[in-house]
């Protein structure tokens, strides 16, 4: 089993329309929660962080559900601009022998007009 | 403010060739990290330096070697590249240990081996 696990998409949605994103991960010991946003052939850059509390960034909302082992990220009123690749990252912590941030495998968005 | 700064930007080297990516970062990050991202796949962890003077194996480190120079600078090697090689590398600096803190990647180096 994958330590995160993303559904790769491609979401094809269009204009305005609300999208959300699941990711689980394997690891319970996992100390924090990212969604990163990968543009075609680019680095990845934070798009925010995931609090057990939930979190909101203008469009974006993200949540964690640490009993279930899982990250979602809500996007509403959809952009053209919003097409990407979404990485959920997992920071694992000391737990799993090693401190870097663990990576799923993206799910692709396409926003249509 | 130049944040993490990898070279080369492209690279095509013939099976068996050396060569190393160069990293450096100017955020006085004490993590450093290089990743690879294959077609349809996520980044996989190659080494990582949690600071400086340490290097440990991610994933996947066969056929990697690296060197953690100094606080800034963090380099990997490929002894005796192969067509398996033939990926997107990024290097990323952070500090993990302080919170919910972000990692910031280089532009990446796009690696071909024939």
């Amino acid at each position: 089993r994958k330590e995160v696990e993303q559904d790769p998409g491609p979401f094809n949605v269009p204009e305005g329309a609300t999208v959300a994103f699941n990711c689980t991960y394997s690891n319970s010991a996992s100390q924090s929660f990212f969604w990163y946003r990968q543009d075609c052939r680019k680095e990845p850059k934070l798009l925010m962080s995931v609090y057990s509390s939930g979190n909101e960034d203008g469009r974006f909302t993200a949540q964690l559900n640490r009993a279930s082992q899982y990250i979602s990220l809500l996007i509403r009123d959809s952009k053209l601009s919003d097409s990407a690749t979404y990485l959920c990252v997992v920071n694992p912590g000391w737990d799993m022998g090693r401190r870097a941030l663990t990576f799923g495998s993206g799910t692709r968005l396409q926003v249509q007009p | 403010n130049a944040g993490v700064t990898q070279t080369p930007k492209f690279q095509v080297l013939k099976t068996g060739q050396s060569m190393t990516l160069q990293c450096a970062q100017d955020m006085n990050h004490n993590s450093m990290y290089w990743y690879r991202q294959d077609p349809g796949m996520g980044l996989r962890l190659i080494y990582y330096s949690a600071s400086e003077g340490t290097t440990d194996k991610g994933e996947v480190p066969n056929g990697y070697n690296v060197s953690r120079l100094n606080k800034r600078e963090f380099s990997l090697r490929l002894e005796s590249a192969a067509p398996s090689q033939t990926s997107v590398y990024f290097c990323a600096s952070s500090e993990l240990d302080r919170g919910n803190t972000e990692a910031f990647f280089g532009q990446g180096t796009r690696l071909t081996v024939v």
